[in-house]
């Protein structure tokens, strides 16, 4: 079956420190992986995607790089701000994109 | 364009009553999806249309729950004889098959429906 596993939150950390959250997923077939991020009082929307493996997507600073041999998209930011403190989701679809599955979120905190 | 669109934002309702929610998409996106959330989880999947063809519904979706997307424009989601447990957030998405932006979900501000 498909499936994302994400690691718990609330991750809280100083501004300007390193970021990761982990997500790791099972799928049938090659699926297209995501992260999602829903800020305070607002709706989910894209963060950054990759379609293969090796691909790496990227934007607003965050990396994330789909590791097959490893079935993991880790989310990672060098430096983050205050303004980062959000909900973050892992998700993925199957080639057929007609179902997309979602983590169960990681909250982050970042303090000034 | 402005956005997907839903409508009620917030819905109160007592246990028993039925309850519709509408979603609007981006008008060039063939594909709509309705999730639902609740606190502290991740979207739950319910069902997806492919224009007005509604090709998979979650298994999770008792037969109170329906919906509909006549025309392939506007959806619906209507849940019948409503449930305490049915409390959440109902988050509708579209997509477009091709294109640089395919496949990638562009989700509304969320339907809040809370049934006491």
């Amino acid at each position: 079956g498909n499936s994302v596993t994400q690691m718990e939150g609330p991750v809280t950390l100083s501004e300007e420190a390193f970021l990761t959250i982990n997500c790791t997923y099972t799928a049938t077939g090659y699926p297209s992986l995501f992260w999602y991020v829903q800020y305070p009082g607002e709706g989910l929307q894209l963060l950054l995607k990759a379609t293969k493996a090796d691909d790496k997507g990227s934007n607003k600073g965050f990396e994330a790089t789909y590791r097959k041999e490893t079935t993991s998209f880790h989310l990672e930011k060098g430096s983050v701000q205050v303004s980062d403190s959000a909900v973050y989701f892992c998700a993925l679809t199957p080639y057929n994109f007609n179902k997309f599955y979602f983590g169960s979120g990681t909250k982050l905190n970042v303090k000034p | 364009d402005t956005g997907v669109s839903q409508d009620p934002r917030h819905k109160i309702t007592k246990r028993g009553q039925n309850v519709t929610f509408r979603c609007d998409p981006i008008s060039e996106h063939n594909r709509l999806y309705w999730y639902r959330q609740t606190l502290g989880q991740g979207p739950e999947f319910l069902t997806y249309f492919q224009n007005e063809a509604q090709l998979e519904k979650s298994r999770l979706l008792s037969d109170r729950f329906s919906a509909e997307r006549p025309k392939g424009s506007f959806s619906t989601l209507e849940i019948q004889r409503t449930e305490q447990g049915d409390s959440a957030m109902y988050l509708c998405a579209s997509s477009i098959e091709g294109g640089t932006g395919a496949n990638v979900l562009t989700f509304g501000a969320g339907s809040r429906l809370t049934v006491l």
